[in-house]
């Protein structure tokens, strides 16, 4: 069964320096990835997604992920943070199962930037 | 282009009600799906939809149960209700068969007393 993993809770970072927030995979085939973001009392927004090429792709708001096959891992990075970037993230895979797109997500890591 | 929409945003009941869901999709897909986020969770799948009938399903007991219309908007119903199920509901829609991403609505928070 593909899933993914989110090792940090919570990440801390002052605003104007780079953030990561980390995210493993285990996966049978090519992964599908997916970073998601969620503000208080809302849905999922999409960030950016990794299904074949580039392994350093970009997405929304300056937010970038780099895919690393051999680690397994699609850490969620950006250069420089801002105070509205602080919300709840997650990483998800896609299920390929019958090719229908099942999302399976990550337990989330809250990001808070600090001014 | 209006994205997903869900109604009600929030919904207290009681313990064995019954309650219903529903979800408008993103204009121009055709596949709906039903996530469970807990609090302090990540969403788990419930069930997904596609020309009116169930193609997957998630870890879920029988209580819940769904249904898509023609026009694609999906209704969530859950049975006997227990406290459990206390969560935020949250709607994706997509086209099948596209790589694009899920839209998510903004979610419906069901509190059971």
């Amino acid at each position: 069964a593909q899933s993914v993993a989110q090792p940090e809770d919570q990440v801390n970072v002052a605003e104007g320096n780079p953030l990561t927030v980390k995210c493993t995979y285990s996966v049978s085939g090519n992964p599908y990835l997916f970073w998601y973001v969620q503000y208080p009392n809302r849905g999922l927004q999409f960030l950016l997604k990794y299904i074949t090429g580039d392994n350093l792709v970009k997405g929304s708001y300056g937010f970038e992920a780099e895919f690393n096959k051999s680690q397994t891992s699609f850490h969620l990075k950006k250069p420089s943070a801002l105070v509205s970037d602080s919300a709840l993230y997650f990483c998800a895979v896609r299920d390929i199962g019958t090719g229908f797109q099942k999302l399976v997500f990550g337990t989330g890591t809250r990001l808070l930037v600090s001014p | 282009d209006a994205g997903v929409t869900q109604s009600p945003t929030h919904l207290i009941k009681t313990r064995g009600q019954q309650v219903t869901l529903r979800c408008s999709p993103k204009s121009g897909h055709d596949t709906v799906s039903w996530y469970q986020q807990a609090l302090g969770q990540g969403p788990q799948f419930i069930f997904q939809y596609y020309e009116e009938e169930e193609r997957q399903r998630g870890n879920f007991p029988d209580r819940f149960s769904g249904h898509q219309f023609p026009n694609y908007s999906s209704e969530l119903n859950v049975n006997a209700l227990l406290l459990g199920d206390s969560a935020l509901y949250l709607c994706a829609s997509s086209l099948r068969g596209s790589a694009q991403p899920q839209h998510f609505g903004d979610g419906t928070r069901l509190s059971i007393l």
